[in-house]
């Protein structure tokens, strides 16, 4: 089994529609963030978290939100979904426990369509 | 700011031969860590190899080796043995936060195409 595991993997939608990606690890791992790839861009932090009461903003955070429900689950929400942020999304996680290395494990993430 | 070139937008290689992917980094941090990453054509990302900035040898993962020279802020990988499943996008990575690493910022990426 994933030990990183995003839902839905695919979705098409139209613009204005409220949108939840949702994201779940097995890993034990304590930091949690989201990510965005477009083509030629690499890839772009959106929000990330340090434990359940810990949420930042990332460098490109306007347009979404998220929640931490539990140490193993965090949520991207789209209030209002538009046609740029068309994209796939990723979720990863890391143990600050790991001895300084803090490498991130990506889930398996999200291609989200927005017409 | 951290920055992360990557100056080849796609390498070619013939299987069974080894290829080296380039990628320069800018910071102003002393304590860095650089990671590469690889994304077939099925879209996961697959962690292949760290390397910290403090790190006296150069990291070594099976035929993934990170040749790190730290005056030339460079971190090229070098896959040995080239196989027709390292076909993929490559993508160099580096975090940097002052002590807290956490915060990955990456290039745009290589494309590699391994030829039968």
């Amino acid at each position: 089994d994933a030990d990183v595991t995003q839902t839905p993997r695919n979705r098409i939608t139209k613009t204005g529609k409220r949108i939840m990606l949702e994201c779940s690890q097995t890993k034990g791992h304590d930091r949690m963030y989201w990510y965005r790839q477009d083509p030629g861009l690499g890839l772009r932090l959106i929000y990330y978290s340090f434990d359940v009461k810990d949420i930042n903003k990332g460098e490109i955070s306007d347009g979404y939100s998220v929640s931490r429900q539990a140490q193993a689950k965090f949520s991207l929400s789209l209030e209002s979904a538009i046609p740029n942020q068309t994209a796939l999304y990723f979720c990863a996680t890391s143990d600050s426990s790991s001895g300084g290395t803090d490498t991130q494990y990506f889930g398996p993430g999200t291609r989200l369509t927005v017409l | 700011a951290q920055k992360i070139t990557q100056t080849q937008p796609g390498m070619f290689v013939q299987e069974k031969e080894a290829v080296t992917l380039d990628c320069t980094y800018d910071t102003s941090d002393p304590s860095y860590g650089l990671f590469w990453y690889k994304q077939p054509s099925s879209g996961e990302m697959i962690f292949l190899i760290y390397q910290g900035s403090y790190d006296q040898q150069n990291a070594t993962e099976g035929r993934y080796s990170l040749n790190f020279q730290k005056a030339r802020k460079s971190a090229n990988l070098v896959i040995s043995a080239s196989q027709l499943g390292d076909s993929a996008m490559y993508f160099c990575a580096m975090s940097s936060s002052g002590g807290s690493n956490y915060k990955l910022t990456f290039g745009k990426g290589t494309l590699l195409t391994v030829n039968p």
